[in-house]
Parts: structure tokens; C-alpha cells; sequence
């Protein structure tokens, strides 16, 4: 089956901008996390989505924002981009996403998105 | 809060070598715990987890074993091959509905021929 499929692959922005960002789960899939992927920081949790409905949040400023349709497709924003923001985005889904004890989270290959 | 430890790297072995890496963690209550792996360009890839204590993951020749008593995860593969390349990201859920993992900082290894 397919799996997790996020575009674009590679955005280029420029400071001050804001940006979308795609994420399809895998068919059947209900949800849909975010993290961000730096070398500094490493991977850092943004936020979860189970149907349309965000149920938890990671600490990150409110420039970062998210959404997701009824079919589980989910978007992110980030608005105002920053140099920091510099980073690799990646989407994760599972189906249920009730913690992860009994159901793995599938990974996309990510969004490489370079602020200028 | 929740936190995953991992041993630095970058981690280089000949081919054929004995691999482990380090994972401890913090965290109350009892967590689920995993290891993903991620190869150049890519995502991640779920290696092995488990979800009690004492539980034993394994997949591909690698293991790691779930010890509550020394709160370690550590990942071992009795003999690396080329193909082995990657990051190695230690990772805990937390089973008590936050929905996210916990991620360590990854663990570079590098195999030579």
C-alpha cells in the first residue's frame, strides 16, 4: 500500500513569508503528526491530529499552525518565516495514534525547507 | 519532563562488527520505547519496539531488550553489514494519551567494507 506522501520535497522561501506544507496519511490512517528535524535541535514534536481535531501540541511558537480535512489529509503553516525555520519537516501518521503501544507510526520522507 | 539519551556518535565499525548503541530514558509511568532508523534523503523507519518491560525487540538482526531497572534501551546487532549506514533514533511514547514521541538525538553509524 502507499505510503505517507508529503509535498513538496524541497521549498526554498524567503524571509517574512509563509509557507504550506502537505501531508497525505496512509490510507485508512486517522492520525497525523508533525516534527521538525534540525541539526541542532533534533527531532522536535509539533503537533498531532486525529480526526480534524488537534489533541496535543509541542512548544513551538504560534507562527506554527496546523489543520486536517476529513479524509485525514493534514496541512501545516508557518507564517513569518524566521532563518530558524530552516529545517526538515516530517509527517508521521498511525491508525489510531493512541500513544504508540500497539500501533507504529508510519514516516513520510519529510519537506526540506530552506529560509533565506 | 520525558527524555531520551543517546550515545554520541558518529559510530564507525568494519563490516562484520559486534554494534551496539547506547538509549537510556526518563520518564514516569511505563512508555512504550523504539528504535527508528533513517537512511540518507529518507524519513524514518520503525526498527523494533517494545511496549512492557523485560520485552525484546528484533527485527533484521537487530535487538534490544526493555529494562525497567536500569531504564535502557540499547540496540544491538551481532554483526554489521554496509547497508547498516544510517542514523539510529532511540524514541519513547509516552502511553498516557500525549500522542508524540519522544525522540534521542540519533546516532550515526558508519560501516566499512
Amino acid at each position: 500500500k502507499a505510503g505517507v506522501t508529503q509535498t513538496p520535497r524541497y521549498l526554498i522561501k524567503t524571509r517574512g513569508q509563509q509557507v504550506t506544507l502537505s501531508c497525505s496519511p496512509i490510507s485508512g490512517h486517522r492520525s497525523v503528526s508533525w516534527y521538525q528535524q534540525t541539526p541542532g535541535q533534533g527531532l522536535q514534536f509539533l503537533f498531532e491530529y486525529f480526526s480534524e481535531t488537534q489533541r496535543n501540541k509541542g512548544n513551538f511558537p504560534g507562527r506554527f499552525s496546523g489543520r486536517q480535512f476529513s479524509n485525514s489529509r493534514s496541512e501545516m503553516n508557518v507564517s513569518t518565516l524566521e532563518l530558524g525555520d530552516s529545517a526538515l519537516y516530517l509527517c508521521a501518521s498511525s491508525l489510531s495514534g493512541g500513544g504508540f503501544r500497539n500501533t507504529e507510526a508510519f514516516f513520510g520522507q519529510g519537506t526540506r525547507l530552506t529560509v533565506v | 519532563g520525558n527524555s531520551v539519551t543517546q550515545m554520541e556518535g558518529p559510530v564507525t565499525l568494519s563490516e562484520e562488527a559486534f554494534l551496539t548503541i547506547n538509549c537510556t530514558y526518563t520518564a514516569t509511568g511505563y512508555p512504550s520505547l523504539f528504535w527508528y532508523v533513517q537512511y540518507p534523503g529518507e524519513g524514518l523507519q520503525l526498527l523494533l519496539k517494545a511496549t512492557k518491560a523485560d520485552d525484546k525487540g528484533s527485527n533484521k538482526g537487530f535487538e534490544a531488550t526493555y529494562r525497567k531497572e536500569t531504564t535502557s534501551f540499547h540496540l544491538e546487532k551481532g554483526s554489521v553489514q554496509v547497508s547498516d549506514s544510517a542514523v539510529y533514533f532511540c524514541a519513547l511514547s509516552e502511553n498516557s494519551g500525549t500522542y508524540k514521541y519522544i525522540f534521542g538525538t540519533g546516532t550515526r553509524l558508519k560501516v566499512l567494507a
